[in-house]
């Protein structure tokens, strides 16, 4: 594993279902983020992780949940998808929070729901 | 509210030099990105600013002006390669990024 990587890489996914995205980056960076990315709008944050263990809630994080039990993964799960959620989903890494600390970002996963 | 405004799209020609404005209402400043994402990609890093003025990093420069809420992105050399869409993101005072929509770069030979 080189940076960030995303599973899966695309999805079709019938309304009410559960499903669970996945996020693993092999840089030991403290601070991941899930964003998601709408035509004509900018990058949406949903959830965010300061560091291992700690959670917080940002933009848009209804319908959504996370955990960080460990450095590298960092999975978000929708409890029961609505076509809304159709988008396409980043998740970003960086070293820390502040100052000169840029996000480094996964290749996405596009997921449609139905 | 948070606000960051950027043009939807520009055209420029191969060999030319573009700007890329950014406007932004935030709450609290620490710091103000810019990104290239290609169609269908990620968007990768591009520069860094959080004092007053203009940070060159090869063909690409930026301008960042504090007191006007303004940052302007500068590409020198078009090439088509430079072709994608261009983010601004602002650092508010929670250290959370603010994303603009984006601006789409349309190079033409």
């Amino acid at each position: 594993i080189a940076g960030i990587t995303q599973a899966p890489t695309s999805q079709i996914l019938a309304a009410g279902r559960r499903m669970t995205l996945r996020c693993t980056q092999d840089m030991r960076h403290n601070a991941m983020y899930w964003y998601r990315q709408d035509l004509g709008l900018g990058l949406r944050l949903i959830h965010y992780s300061n560091t291992a263990g700690t959670t917080g809630k940002g933009e848009v994080p209804d319908g959504y949940s996370v955990s960080r039990a460990n450095t590298d993964d960092f999975p978000l799960t929708l409890a029961s998808a609505v076509p809304s959620q159709t988008s396409v989903y980043f998740c970003a890494s960086s070293r820390g929070t502040s100052d000169y600390n840029e996000q480094f970002f996964g290749p996405g996963t596009r997921l449609t729901v139905l | 509210g948070q606000n960051i405004d950027q043009p939807t799209e520009m055209t420029a020609t191969e060999g030319a030099i573009v700007q890329i404005n950014c406007t932004y209402q935030t709450s609290g400043f620490n710091g103000l990105f810019w990104y290239q994402q290609h169609a269908g990609e990620a968007p990768t890093f591009l520069s860094y600013n959080v004092l007053d003025g203009l940070e060159e990093k090869g063909r690409f420069s930026s301008f960042l002006s504090r007191s006007k809420g303004y940052s302007y992105l500068l590409l020198k050399e078009l090439q088509m390669k430079d072709s994608a869409s261009y983010l601004c993101a602002v650092r508010d005072s929670n250290y959370q990024l603010i994303w603009g929509a984006g601006t789409k770069l349309i190079i033409k030979p």
